[in-house]
């Protein structure tokens, strides 16, 4: 079975700090997502990574995966308050180019002013 | 990126009563659709795989004969919650997937309360 996990589960940091939030999964997976999640809202997508090494970066965004690791990190630059909602990360299940989604267990992130 | 309706985005109903939501692809086809759930801070769960035409597959644990999913054409799924209870209302999320599009995309999502 498929596992996915987050960590740190919340997080509350300051303005204009660094931060990097860790996505560990636990079988062989090429297809990793993150997304951002407002209180109410849907998700939002942020990046696709669909090989080992790739990095995408967006504004005070940038993520990275190691499939040999079976790890992506979402690294936070400088933070803003605009960046505070709840991130996850999604794995393709086993079978895969199905774009069957396990999700990890989130991130609540806080930027304090 | 693609679009993926859904609707409604609130429903209120009374307890024992089934509730319809559909799931649209607006600008291309959906051969497969997926039904997630999510609890009140908690993270989303997958409920079922729906391919245009076939029966859906259901994860462990999901009830089939309380959530039927029908996806009827390549731009529609239907996730209806038959005898609804208190315990059913949750945040509903549909994602679709096409040929070619890289990933899967999501619905605004439904917020189900069962009174």
């Amino acid at each position: 079975e498929l596992k996915v996990e987050q960590n740190p589960l919340f997080l509350s940091m300051q303005e204009g700090k660094n931060y990097t939030i860790y996505c560990n999964y636990s079988t062989t997976s090429d297809r990793l997502y993150w997304y951002r999640q407002d209180p109410g809202k849907s998700l939002e997508s942020l990046f696709v990574l669909l090989s080992n090494g790739a990095v995408k970066q967006e504004g005070r965004l940038m993520a990275s995966l190691d499939t040999k690791a079976r790890l992506s990190t979402l690294h936070i630059t400088a933070a803003v308050h605009d960046l505070s909602a709840t991130y996850f990360c999604a794995v393709d299940a086993p079978t895969s180019g199905t774009y069957k989604y396990i999700f990890g267990t989130g991130t609540r992130l806080k930027v304090l002013a | 990126g693609a679009v993926v309706s859904q609707h409604p985005s609130r429903v209120i109903c009374k307890s024992g009563t089934s509730v319809k939501i559909e799931c649209r692809s607006l600008d291309f086809q959906a051969t497969t659709m997926f039904w997630y759930r999510q609890f009140p801070k908690q993270s989303l769960m997958l409920m079922a795989t729906s391919n245009e035409g076939s029966k859906a597959t259901y994860e462990q644990g999901v009830e089939k004969d309380k959530f039927l999913i029908n996806h009827a054409s390549l731009t529609l799924s239907t996730l209806t919650v038959t005898s609804a209870h208190p315990e059913d209302s949750s945040f509903y999320i549909c994602s679709a997937a096409g040929t070619g599009l890289g990933e899967a995309f999501f619905g605004q999502g439904t917020r189900l309360t069962v009174v």
